[in-house]
């Protein structure tokens, strides 16, 4: 079946700095792919919808400048959390649309210190 | 609005069926889907139906809709230790033909 792998799988980093997470469809192409970041014992918040080769469509109250998403090719997308701050800290999950559904990546827990 | 119901916990002896429970807002529901998220990681398709379906069954899981009701249930037979996670339902509608709405979540536990 479909695979999307994400990494990375956990990172720590310091407040102010960069984090890059990346989201690979394995064995299919995908021109959509979902970032959603989730709390602790939460349900899945959608972020944005990333769409191959054009601009992300992010969701209301989700800031586009802090959260930076690239969908550069069919295979790849990432999400860039610039100026990371404590509040940043979650675990963020991407998905991919494959046909009638969707698979999920394995989820990238960030902490900021 | 879109809103996707579920009961936060369920809690079952090991070898009895679960049955957990979804509802939704949205009558314009093209598939439901049941995913399973473990500890700490993503979320794993386990089934999903057809909204011009009533039931469908693959191996252990069956999932009914009943689309005047809006309710969807996953019946898992035999439960085991290992099924304990959180199950989430989600909708998928011609609202919102790409996106999917996550139901709140149902963590399950089996105790042996």
């Amino acid at each position: 079946g479909a695979v999307v792998s994400q990494h990375p799988s956990w990172v720590i980093c310091k407040s102010g700095t960069s984090v890059k997470i990346e989201c690979r469809s394995l064995d299919f192409q995908a021109t959509t792919m979902f970032w959603y970041r989730q709390f602790p014992k939460q349900s899945l918040m959608l972020m944005a919808t990333s769409n191959e080769g054009s601009k992300a469509t992010y969701e209301q109250g989700v800031e586009k400048d802090k959260f930076l998403i690239n969908h550069a090719s069919l295979t790849l997308s990432t999400l860039t959390v610039t100026s990371a701050h404590p509040e940043d800290s979650s675990f963020y999950i991407c998905s991919a649309r494959d046909g009638y559904g969707y698979t999920f990546g394995s989820g990238t827990r960030l902490t900021v210190v | 609005g879109e809103d996707v119901e579920q009961s936060l916990f369920l809690s079952v002896r090991e070898g009895d069926s679960s049955v957990i429970n979804c509802t939704y807002t949205d009558s314009s529901s093209t598939y439901l889907y049941w995913y399973k998220q473990e500890p700490g990681a993503g979320l794993q398709l386990l089934t999903y139906i057809f909204s011009n379906m009533d039931m469908k069954q693959d191996q252990r899981l069956t999932v009914l809709l009943n689309k005047k009701d809006k309710h969807l249930s996953l019946r898992i037979a035999d439960t085991q230790t290992g099924d304990s996670a959180i199950y989430f339902c989600a909708e998928k509608t011609l609202r919102n033909t790409d996106k999917l709405i996550f139901g709140t979540g149902t963590r399950l536990q089996v105790f042996p």
